[in-house]
């Protein structure tokens, strides 16, 4: 299997500026989480879907931020307008919550955004 | 909600030494406890996890140790490798839900 599939890696963008940041999980993973990692708050929950349903949106600023699943397969977690505070490396992770799963989440390798 | 506290934030040990980071977490009704390693450039991944029935788990040089009564939990990494060097994050799960909080991770640095 490929992992999770996060795509960009890098982003610099300028403040103002919309940012879309994607996400391809793991096949037959039904479970969809977004984190956010900076120095000084180590590993934010911002959101989490179940069979594409938003579950728990309680830790993204829903002034700016905005998170979909259309499709069992892809994500998104937009940003707009994007601020410099917002600069950090955002996570997808997926997790198979199937009966007697473990809960272990498959991270992908991240997409660092930059906000000048 | 539930909050985990993790110690040391940076941790040096020479290579061979053993090395123990601890967390503390708030909410007595969790009950799985999962360590994440991230190595630089990557996602976190899960290396070792215990369930609040079980006192103490290993797995080759890793253990992890687990006391309810204290609502705390350590990971033991025995004969330190220099591909052990990454940081670490503890994490807890309260009963049925399914997302983790995480604590605030653990610089390892094994030294040659």
């Amino acid at each position: 299997d490929a992992g999770v599939i996060q795509s960009p890696r890098h982003e610099v963008t300028e403040m103002g500026q919309e940012v879309t940041l994607r996400c391809k999980p793991i096949s037959g993973h039904d479970y969809l989480f977004w984190y956010r990692q900076t120095m000084m708050q180590g590993l934010e929950l911002l959101v989490y879907f179940n069979n594409k349903a938003v579950m728990d949106d309680s830790g993204m600023p829903k002034d700016r931020f905005s998170a979909k699943m259309p499709n069992a397969s892809f994500s998104t977690l937009k940003i707009q307008p994007s601020e410099p505070r917002d600069s950090a490396v955002y996570f997808c992770a997926s997790m198979n919550g199937g009966g007697g799963n473990t809960g272990e989440l498959f991270f992908g390798e991240g997409s660092r955004l930059t906000v000048l | 909600g539930e909050n985990v506290e993790q110690h040391p934030s940076t941790l040096s040990v020479q290579e061979g030494d053993s090395a123990v980071i601890k967390c503390t977490y708030s909410d007595s009704a969790s009950n799985y406890f999962p360590w994440y390693k991230q190595e630089l450039g990557k996602g976190p991944q899960l290396i070792i996890d215990i369930r609040s029935n079980v006192g103490e788990k290993k797995d080759q040089r890793i253990a992890v140790t687990l006391n309810k009564t204290a609502k705390h939990f350590s990971l033991h990494i025995t004969e330190t490798q220099p591909e052990d060097s990454a940081v670490y994050f503890c994490a807890a799960k309260t009963g049925s839900a399914r997302q983790l909080t995480f604590g605030s991770g653990t610089q390892l640095t094994v030294l040659p």
